[in-house]
C-alpha cells in the first residue's frame, strides 16, 4: 500500500542551526501539507502546497520557514534558525485530488529537538 | 475562520462496551467536511471515519459511527465493541477550503481501553 514516508525520524539540532525535513509523498498525489504537533499539544498546520507552489500558510509559517519540491518526489521543510520553541513532531501529509472530503494521508513524523 | 472544541481531555471505556467521544464545531462555510482521526502511541495519524455536511445520514465504518448534529455543529464518535488497540488519541477536525483543504484539529482526546 502506497505510503507517505519522512526522513529523518528523530532530528537533534542545535538552536540556530537550519534543519530540513524530508518527505515523500504518495505518487500522484497533487496536495501537500507539514504539520507540527508540540508534545501534548493538537496538530496545527504549516502550509500546503499545490501545483509548485504555497497555496496557504498559517501564521506559524513565517520567514525561518521554507518548502520545496525539488525533484517532483521530495517534499521538504527547512527551518533556517532553529528556536528552542520549534522542538515538536513535524508530519508532512499528502492528498490525491482537490476536494475537502479526500483523505490525507500521513507520514509518521520526525521528532524535531532543538537543543 | 473554523474552530475545533473537544471538552473531554481523557476518557476511558472497558473492552467490549461503547464509547462516545464529542467534538463541536463552529464554520462560516456553507460546505464543509468533518473527520475523526486516530494516533496511537506510534504517533501516526490515521483516519477513522469522515462526514460530509451535505449529508443528513451519519457515516459509519463498521465499529465506528458519527451523530452529525449540523444545527447544533456537533460531530460525535461512537465506538462500538471497544477493543485494546481503540486505546490512541482522537482528534476531531474540519476541513477549511481557504487553507487548500487543510486539516483543522481539536485539542484531542485521550482514550483509555481496560480489559
Amino acid at each position: 500500500e502506497p505510503e507517505v514516508t519522512q526522513t529523518p525520524s528523530h532530528q537533534v539540532t542545535q538552536m540556530g542551526q537550519e534543519v530540513i525535513l524530508r518527505c515523500v509523498p504518495i505518487s500522484n498525489h497533487l496536495y501537500f501539507y507539514w504539520y507540527r504537533q508540540i508534545l501534548g499539544q493538537k496538530v496545527e498546520f504549516l502550509v500546503s502546497f499545490y501545483n509548485n507552489e504555497i497555496s496557504e500558510k498559517s501564521e506559524i509559517f513565517d520567514d525561518q520557514f521554507s518548502v520545496e519540491r525539488p525533484d517532483g518526489s521530495n517534499f521538504t521543510l527547512k527551518i533556517r534558525s532553529t528556536k528552542l520553541e520549534d522542538s515538536a513532531m513535524y508530519f508532512c501529509a499528502s492528498r490525491p485530488s482537490t476536494g475537502g472530503h479526500t483523505e490525507a494521508f500521513f507520514g509518521q513524523g520526525t521528532r524535531l529537538t532543538v537543543v | 475562520a473554523q474552530t475545533v472544541t473537544q471538552s473531554q481531555p481523557e476518557m476511558s471505556v472497558q473492552e467490549a462496551e461503547t464509547v462516545t467521544l464529542s467534538c463541536t464545531y463552529d464554520t462560516s462555510e456553507s460546505d464543509y467536511y468533518l473527520f475523526w482521526y486516530k494516533q496511537p502511541p506510534s504517533r501516526q495519524m490515521i483516519l477513522v471515519i469522515r462526514q460530509e455536511a451535505y449529508k443528513q445520514q451519519n457515516a459509519t465504518e463498521n465499529r465506528f459511527s458519527v451523530n452529525f448534529q449540523k444545527a447544533a455543529k456537533s460531530f460525535s464518535l461512537k465506538i462500538s465493541d471497544s477493543q485494546l488497540g481503540d486505546a490512541a488519541m482522537y482528534f476531531c477536525a474540519s476541513v477549511n477550503s481557504n487553507s487548500g483543504y487543510a486539516l483543522n484539529f481539536g485539542k484531542g482526546t485521550s482514550l483509555l481501553v481496560t480489559p
